[in-house]
């Protein structure tokens, strides 16, 4: 089983739409998670932290679910520039080294 | 703002070449990483060093070397660059987040290219 995964899509979603999406991680004491977006032929930037309460930032909202480990993230009123792919990050414990998801590619279409 | 920086954006070597990537941040952190991001892969953890001089091998070390002689910069070497060896490579440095976890920040990333 892979450390962290997540459905690469594509995602195609119409202006407007709610979408989310979901990432398993595969080792139960990982201590830390977040949501990175990355554009087409750019670098990854944080999109935003998860935190165990769940955390919320404008149309985004990420949760964590410990229990089943896994994260999520969902997108309301999906606007043309959510058009990227959201890669999940998990921090196994391990000394700043983190682990990245293979990314979800979300395409928001007119 | 942080500013991570790569020596190339794209970079077309030949085969047997010794290929040298450099990354250089701005903000003082301690802690650097090269990744290789391949369709399908992901990103893969080639190095990181969280001091000069100090480095450690990530999950794909085999065919690449690191040079840290100063805080800033992080230096990747392919010492003989093979074809599969051709794909983009990003450089990352860390600021603990507030929620204890590293927050990454990316370099704009060098395709390199083996023929």
């Amino acid at each position: 089983r892979k450390e962290v995964e997540q459905d690469p899509g594509p995602f195609n979603v119409p202006e407007g739409a709610t979408v989310a999406f979901n990432c398993t991680y595969s080792n139960s004491a990982s201590q830390s998670f977040f949501w990175y977006r990355q554009d087409c032929r750019k670098e990854p930037k944080l999109l935003m932290s998860v935190y165990s309460s769940g955390n919320e930032d404008g149309r985004f909202t990420a949760q964590l679910n410990r229990a089943s480990q896994y994260i999520s993230l969902l997108i309301r009123d999906s606007k043309l520039s959510d058009s990227a792919t959201y890669l999940c990050v998990v921090n196994p414990g391990g000394y700043q080294k983190v682990t990245f998801g293979i990314g979800t590619k979300l395409q928001v279409i007119p | 703002d942080v500013k991570v920086t790569q020596s190339s954006r794209y970079l077309v070597k030949r085969t047997g070449e010794k290929v040298f990537l450099e990354c250089v941040q701005d903000m003082d952190h301690e802690n650097m990483f090269w990744y290789r991001q391949d369709p399908g892969l992901g990103l893969r953890l080639i190095y990181f060093s969280y001091d000069v001089k100090m480095k450690e091998k990530g999950d794909i070390p085999e065919g690449y070397s690191v040079s840290r002689e100063k805080k800033e910069r992080f230096s990747l070497i392919l010492e003989s660059a093979s074809t599969n060896q051709t794909s983009m490579y990003l450089c990352a440095s860390t600021l603990l987040g507030t929620s204890g976890g590293p927050e990454q920040f990316f370099g704009p990333g060098t395709r390199l290219t083996v023929l």
